[in-house]
């Protein structure tokens, strides 16, 4: 079952926070975060595993409430550069697919 | 350089005409996938495989189908594409925690 990001759409003047959301209906094994910029393909941000591990980039942070099965990424001091659609991806317990959402667009302005 | 490719990149078809979307990739990952991408559905997954010969249903994996012989390959058949097959498919490939696209197969039927 696909998860569900909000907000559908950012948009932001450079130096502003954004945070995405992200939750699921199931249990979580993993929760990634992905970024797609407009013609190219997506790309890995971030991991967050049951139990508190994350590997990611440095400049990015994300949490994972595991109680809730839900996750935020959070963008701070918002730079051009960050415009694009963030996808998360979900892992269940019991599966080994990887589930994305529909996607939240970024719009950041000068 | 480690990378995931696709070929080809766009292709024009018609109903009916059997196609194959190769990908290659050259990480030696065991796990691979496909997915489709339409807007506002986000990256759908149609197949996955955790090995060689093993593969399994994701999503969406009526009208195609995939073999994976070889840990590098995983190509995508379309034995009789529809119109409701056009879209952008994605090849990917990953370790336990980060996952790799390729750059993606624009695919519009007639």
């Amino acid at each position: 079952q696909q998860p569900v990001q909000s907000p559908q759409a950012v948009i932001l003047r450079e130096g502003e926070d954004a945070v995405i959301n992200c939750s699921s209906s199931k249990a979580l094994y993993s929760v990634h975060w992905y970024r797609q910029k407009h013609g190219e393909a997506p790309v890995f941000l971030m991991i967050l595993l049951k139990g508190g591990e994350q590997k990611g980039h440095d400049k990015i942070s994300a949490s994972f409430n595991e109680k809730k099965q839900q996750s935020s990424l959070y963008l701070t001091a918002s730079q051009l550069s960050y415009s694009g659609t963030y996808f998360c991806g979900t892992e269940q317990q019991d599966t080994d697919k990887l589930i994305f959402g529909t996607g939240t667009r970024l719009q950041v302005f000068p | 350089e480690a990378q995931v490719t696709q070929n080809p990149r766009y292709l024009i078809t018609v109903t009916g005409k059997k196609l194959t979307v190769t990908c290659s990739q050259n990480m030696n990952h065991e796990y691979m996938s496909w997915y489709r991408q339409d807007p506002g559905l986000g990256l759908r997954q149609i197949y996955y495989s955790m090995n060689v010969e093993v593969t399994d249903k994701g999503d969406v994996p009526e009208g195609y189908k995939v073999s994976r012989k070889e840990k590098r390959n995983f190509p995508l058949i379309l034995e009789s594409p529809s119109p409701n097959q056009t879209s952008l498919y994605f090849c990917a490939s990953r370790t336990a925690y980060e996952q790799y696209f390729g750059p993606g197969t624009r695919l519009t039927v007639t």
